[in-house]
């Protein structure tokens, strides 16, 4: 199993292009999640899907938009980006927890480093 | 909404020596609890989890925590730290009702150094 990937590895946009993030996951995981790392901020969400076709707002949604329309992919989109997008972002996935609709272990991808001249 | 506080941004230590990161978190309902680490330009990687039993949990290379409710605490230790131990750690927390089902909310991490 590949587990959790992430397209790209790295990219460099200019402010105001657009861009999608895309998360595949392989092992048929309910949950996916979006997050963006900055340094001394922890990770931040900025949205979630609970299953196909629904997706949540997290901590930090504005200026990003999500898709889930395959259960195994996690679309993150950045219509118009500007240099405060600049981070880290990684996906997750999960399983419910055993007798919970709560997560249970979250697998992360290796990230994608972004940066917004 | 839950949060969860780490206490010590950053941790220094000589190796062989021991070690606990603090974490706390703020819940009133039953929460399930991580730790999480992540090594330089890598990934976030499970390394225990709480969920429910025994307090004390154990990962497999050394590290251990203790759920305590009366503290609403999950600190992690381990007795002897090696140099390969120095990545940068996190604290989770997740609940099982309410609006954020399938939310995990992390602490701001702990970098610990082990310097030989």
């Amino acid at each position: 199993n590949a587990g959790v990937t992430q397209t790209p590895k790295f990219r460099v946009l200019k402010t105001g292009q657009s861009m999608t993030l895309l998360c595949a996951q392989d092992m048929n995981h309910e949950y996916m999640y979006w997050y963006r790392q900055d340094p001394g901020m922890g990770l931040r969400l900025i949205h979630y899907s609970v299953g196909e076709g629904t997706t949540a707002k997290g901590e930090v949604p504005d200026g990003y938009n999500v898709s889930r329309l395959k259960k195994q992919n996690f679309l993150l989109g950045l219509e118009s980006a500007a240099p405060s997008q600049t981070s880290v972002y990684f996906c997750a996935s999960s399983y419910k927890a055993s007798g919970s609709p709560s997560t249970d272990t979250q697998y992360f991808g290796p990230g994608t480093r972004l940066t917004v001249l | 909404a839950q949060s969860v506080t780490q206490l010590d941004s950053q941790v220094p230590v000589f190796e062989e020596a021991p070690v606990e990161l603090r974490c706390n978190y703020s819940s009133s309902v039953s929460v399930y609890l991580f730790w999480y680490v992540q090594y330089p330009n890598q990934g976030l990687q499970l390394l225990l989890k709480y969920l429910s039993g025994s307090t004390l949990v154990e990962s497999i290379n050394g590290f251990e925590a203790e759920f305590n409710k009366s503290q609403t605490s999950f600190h992690l230790r381990k007795p002897s730290v090696h140099i390969s131990d120095t990545a940068e750690y996190f604290c989770a927390v997740s609940t099982d009702r309410g609006s954020t089902l399938g939310r995990l909310y992390f602490g701001r991490g702990t970098q610990l150094t082990v310097w030989p």
